[in-house]
């Protein structure tokens, strides 16, 4: 039972570039979570999907695109990063309305 | 979603029980009381939830008053590998509102 996996674990790209950040979950949660978090501070939520089929915006989107590709799966893309994207990136699923999510380890992003 | 105010920082010492409390003045009725715990380089990992009175689990223990406009976590006994980062949550469906937290420094 592997919880909440994320790849890469670390990428570096240069500004305009674009890509793509995975997350999977064996938990078959319903919801699952994209947060960014700078240093110093708390998460930040960038979009969420309650359920296969459906997302939703978070706090800060701006930037950002989401696929629920199935139960499973929540991608999160940045289709032309810049300076202010770098940051670290966690993926979280949870299994109903209440807030007990588990969280993958993290992407570190930095965009140069 | 509710805003929480938590303190800072705080400092213990091992084996000595900590309460870290958490203000949520305008938390709506069908809001729950969540606590996170973060260590370096991971992500924030599940401690508790509640949503009136007291809650306890294996590691720690939840205490929220009958007007709920505030919750304390309670840690009995802590060790070095508590230190790390305590938020506090309340809300819903949607994602969580994480603050800055509480960073918990555990001295021998």
């Amino acid at each position: 039972n592997a919880g909440v996996t994320q790849t890469p674990k670390f990428q570096v790209l240069k500004t305009g570039q674009s890509m793509t950040l995975q997350c999977a979950q064996d938990m078959n949660h319903n919801s699952m979570y994209w947060y960014r978090q700078d240093p110093g501070m708390g998460l930040r939520l960038i979009y969420y999907s309650a359920s296969e089929g459906t997302t939703d915006k978070g706090e800060v989107p701006n930037g950002y695109n989401v696929s629920r590709l199935n139960k499973r799966e929540f991608s999160l893309r940045l289709e032309s990063a810049a300076p202010s994207q770098t940051s670290v990136y966690f993926c979280a699923s949870g299994g109903g309305i209440r807030y007990e999510q588990y969280f993958g380890p993290g992407t570190r992003l930095t965009v140069t | 979603l509710a805003k929480t105010t938590q303190p800072i920082s705080m400092d213990s010492y091992e084996g000595q029980e900590v309460n870290i409390t958490c203000s949520h003045n305008n938390i709506a009725t069908n809001d729950y009381i969540t606590w996170y715990q973060q260590f370096p380089s991971q992500g924030p990992r599940f401690i508790i939830q509640g949503y009136k009175t007291k809650v306890t689990n294996e590691v720690a223990s939840l205490f929220i008053p009958a007007d709920r406009k505030s919750s304390t976590l309670s840690l009995p006994r802590v060790s070095l590998s508590d230190t790390a980062v305590y938020y506090c949550l309340v809300g819903l469906t949607g994602g969580m509102r994480f603050g800055a937290g509480t960073r918990l420094t555990v001295k021998p």
